[in-house]
């Protein structure tokens, strides 16, 4: 069974640019989650979508937003980079929301 | 005040040493506790899960959750150089897990 797969592995942008990063989910799993992993930061929840409805919004702001596809893949959007949102981005999925997560292996963003 | 607390380390112990980590939390409408394992370069994978109060043994590893004390453990028996990595624990309430800040372990042969 695949895993939890995202794209690129990395990315490199300069500060003002936009991101997408791409998150296919595990098959059969309905939920996706994304987390924000900067170095001394621990992991930050950033969204969570099911059935591709965005169902919870961590604490960040509007210019990081996503979507899930009827496929139940997700994508991730970070308009107007600043050097603070450098950091490996997360992927998780689940079939059931109260189980734990499923993690893909991340992109690393890097805004120069 | 964070919600979940939990000593980044670094720990390091020699081969055959039981590793011991713990997490702290104030939320009290956490019900889910986890272990996360994340090594250099990797996504988080899930170790350990749990939703009461006790011990919960998986081969080398037990994790251990006291609510009234808003307080996990993870033990690691017999450590190997293959458990060097980053422990998460994670918690959940809401749909939501939130994690600790991660305890980077070595474990030297």
């Amino acid at each position: 069974e695949a895993g939890v797969t995202q794209s690129p592995t990395h990315l490199i942008k300069t500060r003002g640019q936009q991101a997408t990063l791409r998150c296919s989910p595990i098959s059969g799993h309905t939920s996706v989650y994304w987390y924000q992993q900067a170095l001394g930061l621990g992991l930050q929840f950033l969204l969570w979508y099911d059935e591709g409805e965005e169902r919870n919004r961590g604490n960040f702001p509007p210019r990081i937003s996503g979507r899930q596809f009827p496929n139940y893949s997700s994508e991730l959007n970070v308009n107007a980079l600043e050097l603070e949102d450098s950091a490996l981005y997360l992927c998780a999925s689940s079939a059931t929301v109260n189980y734990g997560y499923t993690f893909g292996s991340g992109t690393r963003l890097t805004v120069v | 005040q964070k919600e979940v607390e939990q000593d980044p380390g670094p720990l390091s112990v020699p081969e055959g040493a039981i590793v011991s980590l713990n997490c702290t939390y104030s939320n009290s409408a956490f019900q889910y506790f986890m272990w996360y394992r994340q090594y250099s370069r990797k996504g988080p994978e899930l170790l350990m899960y749990t939703y009461s109060s006790g011990n919960k043994e998986d081969g080398r590893f037990t994790a251990q959750v006291d609510k009234s004390s808003k307080y996990i453990s993870l033990f690691i028996r017999d450590s190997q150089p293959s458990d060097s990595a980053t422990y998460l624990c994670a918690m959940m309430s809401d749909y939501k897990l939130s994690f600790g800040a991660g305890t980077t372990v070595t474990v030297r042969a």
